[in-house]
């Protein structure tokens, strides 16, 4: 039940199309949904984060659409280009919680 | 403004020495996280520490792993006797708040040859 799975393991897109990466996860007590980038060599940063109130938040080329009924969410990148090549994890967690549950990344790839 | 600062960035030692990690956090931040990382893999919580005090552990192996994070100084995770299977990437993020925003540092890349 604490679990967060994220599909797909790998990803690979053309330069100016979209990204779609999604999770899924099971404990309804989860309120605080964040996604995070990893460059190899580097620690993750946060790169956009979503709460259950809203079913979407953009912030530039990056989406989150979060589904509550189905306990699903999503990053979108949209205009994709090689520099957003790099590791995404999605995660969750309650907000009495500080403990992040992890899924398990997806690697993305931009071909030029 | 510093981020987090983990040293060192790459430690080789061998079956049954000690690792000792270390983690500076962010200026004003006082919350310390420390996460492994294997190769392809998502990020395991470790520990979470304020000044001088453990707030939750459970993410750690009982035995040869310990962390602590003094009133002056860095966090350190220590890591006794280790074997091949410790090899991992081990990452550190502070907060100014339980609830707040991780920063997380560059990581300690450790290998048990």
């Amino acid at each position: 039940q604490q679990q967060v799975k994220q599909s797909p393991q790998s990803l690979i897109v053309q330069k100016g199309g979209i990204s779609i990466i999604n999770c899924a996860y099971e404990n309804t007590a989860f309120d605080y949904f964040p996604w995070y980038q990893q460059f190899p060599g580097k620690g993750p940063a946060l790169l956009i984060a979503i709460r259950p109130d809203v079913s979407e938040k953009k912030e530039g080329r990056f989406t989150i659409s979060f589904n509550k009924s189905a306990k699903q969410f999503s990053l979108h990148i949209m205009d994709s280009q090689p520099g957003d090549s790099a590791t995404y994890f999605c995660a969750a967690s309650m907000d009495s919680n500080y403990q992040l549950i992890w899924g398990a990344g997806t690697k993305l790839i931009i071909k030029p | 403004n510093a981020g987090v600062m983990q040293n060192p960035r790459h430690l080789v030692r061998r079956r049954g020495q000690e690792a000792r990690l270390r983690c500076s956090p962010m200026k004003g931040h006082s919350h310390v996280y420390w996460y492994r990382q294997l190769p392809e893999e998502g990020l395991k919580f470790m520990v979470y520490l304020q000044k001088e005090n453990i707030i939750d552990e459970s993410g750690m192996p009982k035995e040869r792993f310990s962390a602590e994070f003094p009133k002056e100084g860095p966090s350190i995770l220590r890591i006794q006797q280790v074997v091949r299977g410790d090899s991992a990437a081990y990452f550190c993020a502070s907060s100014g708040s339980y609830t707040g925003e991780l920063f997380f540092g560059e990581g300690s890349r450790l290998t048990v040859l």
